[in-house]
C-alpha cells in the first residue's frame, strides 16, 4: 500500500521567504509527527498531531514555525521568514495511534535549503 | 527525561563478520525502544522494536537486539554483515511520560561494510 508521502522533495528558497511543506500520511493513521534532521542537531521532534489537534508542539524552534492538519489527514508545516539555520531535511511520520509503542512510518523527507 | 546515547559514531566491519552497534538509554518510565535504518537518500525504515514483551527482539534482514534493563542497553547485532547493510542506524526511545509517541533519537551510527 501507499506509504507516507511528502512534497516537495527538495526546496530551495531565499532567506526571508515563507515555505510550506506537505505531508500525506498513511490512510487511516490518526497520529502524525514532524521531525527535522540537520547536521548539527541530528533528528529532532517538532510537533505531533492526534487527529486535527496538536497536543505537543514543544519541538517547534520558534514562532516562525507552525503546522496544521485538516480532515485528520494531510498536514502542512509552514516556516515564515526563513533563515539559513532552517536548512535541513524535514521528515513526516504517521502511526496508527499515539501510543508510544506504535511504529512510526516515515516519509522520504523534504530537503530545504535556505540561501 | 528520556535520552539515548549511541556509543559509536562510526563502525567498520568486513563483509561476513558480526555487527555490533551499541546503544544506551535513560528513561524514567518503561520505555519502548526502536532501531531505525536510513540508507543514503532514503527514508527511515524500522528494523525492530521492543515494547516490554520478549527482551530479545528479532527484526528484518537478520538483525536483532536485546533489551537489558540492568545495563540500560539495547544493542543491535547481526551475525554476518552484508554489503547492503551499509547505512546510518538510529537507536530511538519513545518519550514515554505522556505516551504521545514522541521519539527521541540517538545521534546515529554509520555502518561501513568492507568487501
Amino acid at each position: 500500500g501507499a506509504g507516507v508521502s511528502q512534497s516537495p522533495s527538495n526546496k530551495v528558497t531565499e532567506k526571508g521567504k515563507d515555505v510550506e511543506l506537505r505531508c500525506d500520511p498513511i490512510s487511516g493513521h490518526t497520529a502524525l509527527y514532524w521531525y527535522r534532521q540537520s547536521l548539527g542537531q541530528g533528528l529532532e521532534f517538532l510537533i505531533y498531531f492526534q487527529g486535527n489537534s496538536a497536543p505537543d508542539k514543544s519541538g517547534l524552534p520558534s514562532d516562525r514555525f507552525s503546522a496544521e492538519r485538516t480532515g485528520g489527514s494531510v498536514s502542512t508545516l509552514t516556516i515564515q521568514r526563513t533563515q539559513q539555520e532552517d536548512s535541513a531535511v524535514y521528515l513526516c511520520a504517521s502511526s496508527d495511534s499515539w501510543r508510544g509503542s506504535e511504529t512510526q512510518y516515515f516519509g522520504p523527507g523534504t530537503r530545504l535549503l535556505v540561501l | 527525561a528520556q535520552s539515548v546515547t549511541q556509543l559509536d559514531s562510526h563502525v567498520s566491519v568486513s563483509e561476513g563478520t558480526p555487527v555490533l552497534l551499541r546503544c544506551n538509554y535513560s528513561s524514567s518510565y518503561s520505555p519502548s525502544l526502536f532501531w531505525y535504518v536510513q540508507h543514503p537518500n532514503k527514508g527511515l525504515q524500522l528494523l525492530l522494536k521492543y515494547t516490554s514483551a520478549a527482551t530479545l527482539v528479532k527484526g528484518i534482514n537478520g538483525f536483532e537486539a536485546e533489551f537489558k534493563k540492568s545495563e540500560t542497553s539495547f544493542h543491535l547485532t547481526k551475525p554476518s554483515a552484508h554489503m547492503s547493510d551499509a547505512a546510518e542506524y538510529f537507536c530511538v526511545v519513545n518519550h514515554g511520560s505522556s505516551n504521545t509517541g514522541k521519539l527521541i533519537f540517538g545521534q546515529g551510527t554509520t555502518l561501513q561494510v568492507k568487501p
